[in-house]
């Protein structure tokens, strides 16, 4: 089955820096990338996601670019602000399955302001 | 709109005893999922719900563990002779299911089981 590491585990960084996770995923039929960002004690949300059709995605501050050659994909926050601060959590869909997820342990962020 | 929703939110069950946790998946979602968090890790996958059959079980991880969605919407995990390892979080996700592809799984905000 699916297999996905990520790296770090725990990220601090200051206020208006720039925040990079790295995930790697060992099924080369996987297809889809989301990412979900998970508060303390509440539910995780996605925050972006990619498939494996395109190289890069954006949304404001946010982005995650795939190497689908290499298996690895990764999320960078740019201007991170102190509610960026989360556990966040990459993922993978094996193409086999087209449903289950497989996450990454997850990456403690904490921006200091 | 309401999302996804769990209760109850906090269980604190005692070693051998039965416990039944609930999903309300969002209205008109047809896939539900069921996952598990254990401290500190990623959510692990139990089970997928396409309407209201199982479509695949291989999550589950053992014969106590078992889920039910009767009528294609709300959903109920049950655990029998609970165990001090069961202790975690209970995720429960629901989606479209658009065809021929993956969509987004919205998440509830989980049951955090204890099992003393």
């Amino acid at each position: 089955g699916e297999n996905v590491e990520q790296h770090p585990s725990t990220l601090s960084v200051q206020e208006g820096d720039s925040a990079v996770i790295k995930c790697t995923y060992s099924d080369s039929a996987s297809n889809y990338f989301p990412w979900y960002k998970q508060e303390l004690g509440k539910r995780p949300q996605l925050i972006i996601d990619i498939r494996s059709n395109v190289g890069e995605k954006k949304d404001q501050r946010i982005a995650v670019t795939l190497n689908k050659t290499a298996k690895h994909f990764s999320l960078h926050i740019t201007e991170t602000q102190p509610e960026d601060s989360a556990v966040y959590f990459c993922a993978a869909i094996s193409g086999g399955s087209n449903y289950k997820l497989t996450f990454g342990k997850g990456t403690l962020l904490t921006v200091n302001p | 709109g309401a999302g996804v929703s769990q209760t109850p939110s906090n269980k604190v069950t005692e070693k051998g005893k039965y416990v039944e946790l609930r999903c309300d998946p969002i209205s008109g979602h047809t896939a539900l999922y069921w996952y598990r968090q254990s401290l500190g890790q990623g959510p692990e996958f139990l089970i997928y719900f396409q309407g209201t059959g199982a479509a695949d079980d291989s999550g589950l991880p053992n014969d106590r563990f078992f889920a039910v969605r009767p009528e294609g919407s709300v959903s109920t995990l049950k655990i029998q002779r609970t165990e001090r390892g069961d202790s975690a979080v209970y995720l429960c996700a629901s989606s479209t299911r658009v065809a021929g592809g993956q969509d987004e799984q919205f998440f509830g905000p989980g049951t955090r089981l204890t099992v003393l």
